[in-house]
């Protein structure tokens, strides 16, 4: 399964955007970014996933680069139960996701 | 719909103790999973299920046995318990196939080994 390689702690203020960014290098053609977040001691919460293209939900957007070896979650107007640990994963077609140490997002006031 | 439950919410096991962790899903879901998380890391997959009657090893199986004789239910068993067990277990659930689906997981088992 490619590895994933994202900043161990971001900070944002309340009401910007979130840019999280993530570097996916060896990722091969069938396998998926999937973002996921844990706030505090509760279960991981999906958030969005794609293949290649741009996409968008309620939740948030997610911008994968043109090469595939890189992408970034944005939360457009973050707020204080944002503050989460942000997982970006890549999957392939098992259907196996693997997490890593994710981003810690504080949001601030 | 309930989503995906767990029991115990805790548990403390003395070292050689056997529990079962159990997780049940009513969504109709072929895909389940194990993962357990340690202070400070990410979650690592233990087991997991792509239908009743079929497991495979995740990342971390070695000390932990699944089954999977109904869609709904999930458990995963401890045979005899180490501290290096002392963790959360969180079990998730989700469709296979199609673009869009999305994993759920549950409320997470906490689990003490002395």
């Amino acid at each position: 399964d490619a590895k994933t390689t994202q900043p161990p702690s971001m900070d944002c203020a309340e009401g910007r955007a979130a840019n999280l960014p993530c570097n996916h290098s060896t990722i091969s053609g069938n396998e998926y970014v999937y973002w996921y977040r844990q706030i505090h001691s509760q279960g991981p919460q999906y958030i969005i996933h794609g293949l290649k293209n741009n996409e968008t939900n309620e939740m948030a957007s997610l911008i994968i680069t043109e090469d595939r070896k890189s992408s970034t979650l944005i939360l457009p107007h973050a707020t204080l139960r944002d503050t989460a640990v942000y997982y970006c994963i890549v999957s392939d077609n098992t259907d196996k996701l693997i997490f890593g140490t994710g981003t810690r997002l504080q949001v601030f006031p | 719909n309930a989503g995906v439950t767990q029991t115990p919410k805790f548990q403390v096991l003395k070292t050689g103790q056997s529990m079962t962790l159990q997780c049940a899903q009513d969504m109709n879901h072929e895909y389940m999973s194990w993962y357990r998380q340690d202070p400070g890391m990410g979650l690592r997959l233990i087991h997991y299920s792509v239908g009743a009657g079929i497991t495979d090893q995740g990342e971390v199986p070695n000390g932990y046995n699944v089954s999977r004789s109904t869609t709904e239910d999930f458990p995963l068993r401890l045979l005899s318990a180490a501290p290096s067990q002392t963790s959360v277990y969180f079990c998730a659930s989700r469709r296979t196939g199609g673009r869009r689906e999305t994993q759920y997981f549950g409320p997470g088992t906490r689990l003490l080994v002395l």
